[in-house]
């Protein structure tokens, strides 16, 4: 079975410096591994997806994530907020059922990033 | 227009009442789900769909049933329905590209339920 773990359910940051949103996943498989964001009072958004391309997966808005498998760690990063960044992140693993498609997302508890300026 | 959308956006409802919850897409997609998000407790997954005839209950779909009337509607029910169901309900669709390729989710607004 597939888990998610994020660290930290609420990252203050200042605008203008480093974001960092971690998540550590456990996977019996090689993962296919997803970050989402959703802002107040909208659904889900993708902002990226590792599969196994490129461990260093770029994404929308100046977002990027390394997969590192020897620490079992996809977390996610962002060289300077802005207050637009204000929103909640969810990390996701992708699960494979018996036919080896990858349909059912297992998600962390979401890190809630508060922007102050 | 969006792509995924869910009606009502908001519902206030009684303990007992039953209710339904819509999902329409129009990204074409085969595959859709039914999620729940609780505070703190991130998404959970109550009922997908890889087609109209293939139908599968998730990790909480006790309380709940769904209906596939066509590829692009997948409904929501609660028989009867009680407080601890009062979440945000999303509906999710995604595409399949073939074994072994991961589906991206593609989620509409939410539906904003509460259980009185």
């Amino acid at each position: 079975a597939q888990s998610v773990t994020q660290l930290g359910s609420h990252v203050s940051v200042s605008e203008g410096a480093l974001v960092l949103l971690r998540c550590n996943y456990s996977s019996s498989v090689p993962p296919y591994l997803f970050w989402y964001v959703q802002y107040p009072n909208q659904g889900l958004q993708l902002l990226l997806k590792y599969t196994s391309a490129a461990t260093l997966v770029k994404g929308i808005n100046g977002f990027e994530a390394e997969f590192k498998k020897s620490e079992t760690s996809f977390h996610l990063t962002k060289p300077s907020a802005h207050m637009s960044d204000a929103a909640e992140y969810f990390c996701a693993v992708s699960a494979t059922n018996s036919g080896g498609s990858n349909y059912k997302l297992t998600f962390g508890k979401g890190t809630l990033l508060t922007v102050n300026p | 227009d969006a792509d995924v959308t869910q009606t009502p956006r908001n519902r206030i409802t009684k303990t007992g009442k039953r209710i339904m919850l819509e999902c329409s897409q129009t990204k074409g997609h085969d595959r859709m789900y039914w999620y729940r998000q609780d505070p703190g407790l991130g998404l959970r997954l109550i009922y997908y769909s890889f087609d109209v005839k293939d139908i599968n209950k998730g990790e909480i779909s006790d309380g709940y049933s769904v209906s596939r009337q066509a590829q692009a509607k997948f409904s929501l029910s609660l028989e009867s329905a009680i407080p601890n169901q009062t979440a945000l309900y999303f509906c999710a669709t995604s595409d399949f590209y073939g074994t072994g390729v991961t589906d991206t989710q593609y989620f509409g607004p939410g539906t904003r339920l509460t259980v009185l």
